[in-house]
């Protein structure tokens, strides 16, 4: 069974401060992990997946297949970056996500 | 680019009437959509994978009678909740993902339903 665990329902850090969202995931095969954002009254948007590599908006995630973890990181946490984060896996099944129950990032002021 | 169009964002109606949405890639085709349902402070559940030409694919637990998925074209997934009672209400959202390639999906606005 695919499962997706975000252990935080509620993230709240300062400015400037380190970000670290935790994400861990429960699947047989390899799977393919992305990290969805919410902002405040807009759509869910893909901000990054595993396979790309890439940084987007000073954050990142490595795929951790012996600890089954997908943390998403950023050095220093703007204000900005306020908002729901949902990890999110895919198997083979045609690609349908599942996702997890995500987490709510407050960075203040 | 990759916008997904979902209408209407509100619904509000009696109980028993059929509710439809759309779901719409605008700029790109879709040969799979899904529909997702989320209830409130919970994540995202998948309902069904919706494909082009062909029935869709229901997740377990999900009625096919109650919750009718068309996509008769790849710009156009639609979900009918029928017979639609107050344990319906909720908020569902549409993905899309552009067809050939590894791409991943993109979201619509989603849709709030209130069964009165």
């Amino acid at each position: 069974a695919q499962r997706v665990t975000q252990p935080e329902k509620l993230l709240s850090v300062f400015k400037g401060a380190p970000v670290e969202l935790k994400c861990n995931y429960s699947y047989s095969g390899s799977p393919e992990l992305f990290w969805y954002v919410q902002y405040s009254r807009q759509r869910l948007q893909l901000l990054l997946r595993h396979i790309s590599r890439e940084s987007i908006k000073g954050f990142t995630a490595d795929l951790n297949k012996g600890e089954t973890s997908f943390h998403l990181k950023k050095p220093f946490a703007q204000e900005e970056d306020s908002a729901m984060y949902y990890c999110a896996l895919s198997g083979v099944s045609g690609n349908k996500l599942v996702f997890g129950a995500g987490t709510i990032l407050r960075v203040k002021s | 680019g990759a916008v997904v169009s979902q209408h209407p964002s509100r619904v509000i109606c009696k109980s028993g009437t059929s509710v439809k949405i759309e779901c719409r890639s605008l700029d790109f085709q879709a040969t799979t959509m899904f529909w997702y349902r989320q209830f409130p402070k919970q994540s995202l559940m998948l309902m069904a994978t919706s494909n082009e030409g062909s029935k869709a694919t229901y997740e377990q637990g999900v009625e096919k009678d109650k919750f009718l998925i068309n996509h008769a074209s790849l710009t156009l997934s639609t979900l009918t909740v029928t017979s639609a009672h107050p344990e319906d209400s909720s908020f569902y959202i549409c993905s899309a993902r552009p067809s050939g390639g590894n791409q991943p999906q993109h979201f619509g606005d989603g849709t709030r339903l209130s069964i009165l």
